[in-house]
């Protein structure tokens, strides 16, 4: 799977939007970015994962350059709720594979 | 969505007993189950990868004989650490897969915090 290259920390505003970039400058063709995020003491949680066009859910937005060797995840409007770890992943899919992790951005969202 | 549950969600024992952990998909059937270990201010590390009605396969470094996984049904996989020593003392979760879906999303439990005495 490609390495991620994250930035260690990040702050926000609340009810701002929080834009946290991801480099994956190695990605091959067939492989997916996942972003997932964990709140301090609990388990991972799945937010979005796109190939190549980007992606909305109720969660967050994906943007994935053209070149797809970046991509930004979007939390619209932030709130203190959203303060966590964000991890973002890439890997192929069609195959049951372990998630590696790297270290993540902590996202701080202040009031 | 899918919930993985695990039991318990916190655990103290001591030095040299055993300690079983639970994971359960509830709602859902997972052929693979992960095993995951996270020490504090660091990142997860797979510990080993379970599928239903085989043997856990391991990652380097991590003792088969001392993380016993079973993984006896499409809804349950166990881990068992024996002879548990303070430095086991981590924050364990473990993951499961669906089956039948095409991107594989792995979703996670809440996570057992072990502590050893």
């Amino acid at each position: 799977d490609a390495k991620t290259t994250q930035p260690t920390s990040m702050d926000c505003a609340e009810g701002r939007a929080a834009n946290l970039p991801c480099n994956h400058s190695t990605i091959s063709g067939n492989e997916y970015v996942y972003w997932y995020r964990q709140i301090h003491s609990q388990g991972p949680q799945y937010i979005i994962h796109g190939l190549k066009n980007n992606e909305t859910n109720e969660m967050a937005s994906l943007i994935i350059t053209e070149d797809r060797k970046s991509s930004t995840l979007i939390l619209p409007h932030a709130t203190l709720r959203d303060t966590a770890v964000y991890y973002c992943i890439v890997r192929f899919s069609g195959s049951a594979r372990q998630l590696t992790f790297g270290s993540g951005t902590q996202l701080t969202v202040l009031p | 969505g899918a919930v993985v549950s695990q039991h318990p969600s916190r655990v103290i024992c001591k030095s040299g007993t055993s300690v079983k952990i639970e994971c359960r998909s509830l709602d859902f059937q997972a052929t693979t189950m992960f095993w995951y270990r996270q020490f504090p201010k660091q990142s997860l590390m797979l510990m080993a990868t379970s599928n239903e009605g085989s043997k856990a396969t391991y990652e380097q470094g991590v003792e088969k004989d001392k993380f016993l996984i079973n993984h006896a049904s499409l809804t349950l996989s166990t881990l068992t650490v024996t002879s548990a020593h303070p430095e086991d003392s981590s924050f364990y979760i473990c993951s499961a897969t669906q089956v039948g879906t095409g991107f594989n999303e792995q979703y996670f439990g809440p996570g057992t915090r072990l502590t050893v005495t």
